[in-house]
């Protein structure tokens, strides 16, 4: 059982369509991230927030939008997609982001985006 | 360029063999590295931590070479339920205290029987 959740687990939406995903983390963290993770391609880091303050990857396009209402909640907002975005998104959150050099990761199941 | 590099495999062993696997990082002085496993179709998990000293757990030994700037993961005694693949996690240098984990693309391993 993780303490990190993500919904939708699949998620086909077409290149017009504006669709979010959501990630909730039980484990009482401040920092919480979104990863890419393509086939054949390493982890890609997209966004981090820690304590309400954002950083992100400049290489992402801003198709992707995140937001961070709470510590405990991320959501990442889709529109007008692209069929290379088709990924496995993963949740992820961590004691501290400051920390994480000598922290843990802790990922959620990851939501399976397939654009067509 | 900051990257983490690691042979992608797929390493097929058959069961109780010993495998290791290497990882090359670029850029770090931080203390610590991490080996992260991956199932088929799952999200990653924390496997070791990687200090100077090196990390036993078991049939797991992690080992880093700060000076040629790899982390290596052994496994004796490999178990069908070793089958994974095996991220590597360095946290490389981004501006003045600053550090960004960085993970390799995976080594696969198949434990066959």
């Amino acid at each position: 059982e993780t303490g990190v959740t993500q919904t939708p687990r699949h998620l086909v939406m077409g290149m017009t369509n504006k669709k979010s995903l959501k990630c909730e983390q039980h484990l009482g963290h401040n920092a919480m991230y979104w990863y890419k993770q393509s086939a054949k391609k390493p982890l890609e880091l997209m966004f981090v927030y820690s304590l309400e303050e954002r950083v992100e990857n400049n290489s992402v396009p801003s198709r992707f939008s995140p937001e961070c209402p709470n510590s405990s909640h991320l959501f990442l907002h889709l529109h007008t997609l692209q069929p290379e975005d088709s990924a496995l998104y993963l949740c992820a959150s961590s004691q501290d982001r400051k920390a994480v050099p000598g922290g843990e990761l802790f990922f959620g199941e990851g939501s399976r985006l397939t654009v067509l | 360029r900051k990257e983490v590099e690691q042979d992608p495999g797929p390493f097929n062993v058959p069961e109780g063999a010993t495998v290791a696997f290497n990882c090359t990082y670029s850029n770090s002085a931080s203390q610590s590295f991490f080996w992260y496993r991956q199932d088929c179709r799952k999200e990653p998990k924390l496997l070791m931590s990687v200090y100077s000293s090196g990390n036993e757990d078991g049939r797991f030994t992690a080992q880093l070479n700060r000076a040629s700037q790899y982390i290596s993961l052994l496994i004796r005694d490999s178990k069908l339920s070793d089958s994974a693949t095996y991220l590597c996690v360095a946290p490389l240098r981004e501006g003045a205290g600053s550090y960004q984990l960085t993970f390799g693309k995976g080594t696969k391993l198949s434990v066959i029987p």
